[in-house]
């Protein structure tokens, strides 16, 4: 099976500063990743992804690298806002399954 | 509709009881999942539809645990005898391929 794992389980960062949260896979044939954006009594929210044949993909604000070499991956969050706290969680699917296997999250904290 | 719609929000229960979550997907989605997550973790997969096929379980999924999906539209998890460990978060996502999961806001069950 697929074991999925954050880096860190909490980040504090000033508002205005940019926020890097990192995960890291286990299945090297893993081909779709996503980041998630959970608040608190909320479902996860989608926030972006990436295929394994990218290795950066860029959304408002955000932007998510992949590095397949070392199963690696990362989430940047430009200029973060108070309204970015929440917990992260990066997703993973392997090729021919359904499911996504998550790590543990990690809880960002904007400083004002 | 433009989201993942759960049914109810929160739901307490006494330990050996039973009860019924709801979720309505996104009308055109044809897959739909079930997910669990307990506090402080990722969520964790359940089960798995493909239009009214439930094409898989999680070992996670116990006996006293059955999901349907009628119609291969809306779909229901009912849990038999509920235990304390039990408590979680119960996660809904719907998809119209294999990328692309959306969330629902979830069922917070309380067993007490």
């Amino acid at each position: 099976g697929e074991s999925v794992g954050l880096h860190l389980p909490t980040l504090s960062v000033q508002e205005g500063d940019n926020s890097i949260i990192n995960c890291a896979y286990s299945n090297s044939a893993s081909d779709y990743f996503i980041w998630y954006k959970q608040e608190s009594g909320k479902g996860p929210q989608f926030i972006i992804d990436i295929r394994s044949n990218m290795d950066k993909r860029q959304g408002q604000r955000v932007t998510v690298l992949l590095n397949k070499t070392v199963k690696h991956l990362s989430l940047q969050i430009a200029a973060t806002q108070p309204g970015d706290s929440a917990v992260y969680f990066c997703a993973v699917k392997s090729p021919n399954d359904y499911k996504l296997s998550f790590g543990a999250g990690t809880t960002v904290t904007v400083r004002a | 509709d433009t989201g993942v719609s759960q049914n109810p929000r929160h739901k307490i229960t006494k330990r050996g009881q039973n009860v019924t979550f709801r979720c309505d997907p996104i009308s055109e989605h044809n897959r739909l999942y079930w997910y669990r997550q307990t506090l402080g973790q990722g969520p964790e997969f359940l089960t798995y539809f493909q239009n009214e096929a439930q094409l898989e379980k999680s070992r996670l999924l116990s006996d006293r645990f059955s999901a349907e999906r009628p119609k291969g539209s809306f779909s229901t998890l009912e849990i038999q005898r509920t235990e304390q460990g039990d408590s979680a978060m119960y996660l809904c996502a719907s998809a119209d391929r294999v990328y692309g999961y959306t969330f629902g806001s979830g069922t917070r069950l309380t067993v007490v």
